[in-house]
């Protein structure tokens, strides 16, 4: 069955610190994924998806077949990184999300 | 901010009563979708439509209606028959064309059961 884990309910880091927001997934197809973010107040919204290799914010993320893991990481922190992140996969025109991890960034 | 819209943004229902969430878009999307968000469950599937007139259950469709007799609504209905309806609700809509997956969402309505 499709599954998508998020071990970390809450990460918190200081400003300038490197972030690593981690994800895995089981899936037995050929994986899409995509990290959606969720800022206080504001829509939830894809950040970015692996398909595409961008960079967005400074956040990337990794496909890593062998490990089934689509870690999110950010060298430096910014205080507006601060959110609620979610791993998602797609299969048959559906998503299935992870239970997100909450991003706090201290100054 | 158009796209999808969610009314209303607060709902507040008896116990017994249904109560019907609006979904709106006018992203001329071919599917919606509707998910419930809870602390620490993330987001869960309750029904998607991929065309008008047909609709599929998702994860926990019990308790819940849709129909999708326009392809711009996809109204959800929460019945007497949802054992804990407190929560907050998402719509959703994308593409099915090209193979991009990637969902829009709306902004949400919380429904508190009295």
């Amino acid at each position: 069955a499709q599954r998508v884990t998020q071990p970390e309910k809450l990460l918190s880091v200081f400003k300038g610190a490197p972030v690593e927001l981690k994800c895995n997934y089981s899936y037995s197809g050929s994986p899409e994924l995509f990290w959606y973010v969720q800022y206080s107040r504001q829509r939830l919204q894809l950040l970015l998806r692996h398909i595409s290799r961008e960079s967005i914010k400074g956040f990337t993320a990794d496909l890593n077949k062998g490990e089934t893991s689509f870690h999110l990481k950010k060298p430096f922190a910014q205080e507006e990184d601060s959110a609620m992140y979610y791993c998602a996969l797609s299969y048959g025109n559906k998503l299935v999300f992870g239970a997100g991890t909450i991003l706090r960034v201290k100054s | 901010d158009g796209g999808i819209t969610q009314s209303p943004k607060y709902l507040f229902r008896k116990e017994g009563q249904n109560v019907t969430l609006s979904c709106e878009q006018n992203l001329n999307h071919d599917a919606m979708y509707w998910y419930r968000q809870d602390p620490g469950q993330g987001l869960r599937l309750i029904y998607y439509s991929q065309i008008v007139n047909d609709f599929q259950k998702g994860d926990i469709a019990e308790g819940y209606s849709v129909s999708r007799e326009k392809k711009e609504s996809f109204p959800l209905t929460v019945t007497s028959a949802q054992k804990n309806p407190t929560a907050f609700y998402l719509c959703a809509s994308t593409h099915l064309a090209g193979g991009n997956n990637e969902q829009f969402f709306g902004p949400g309505t919380r429904l508190t059961v009295l």
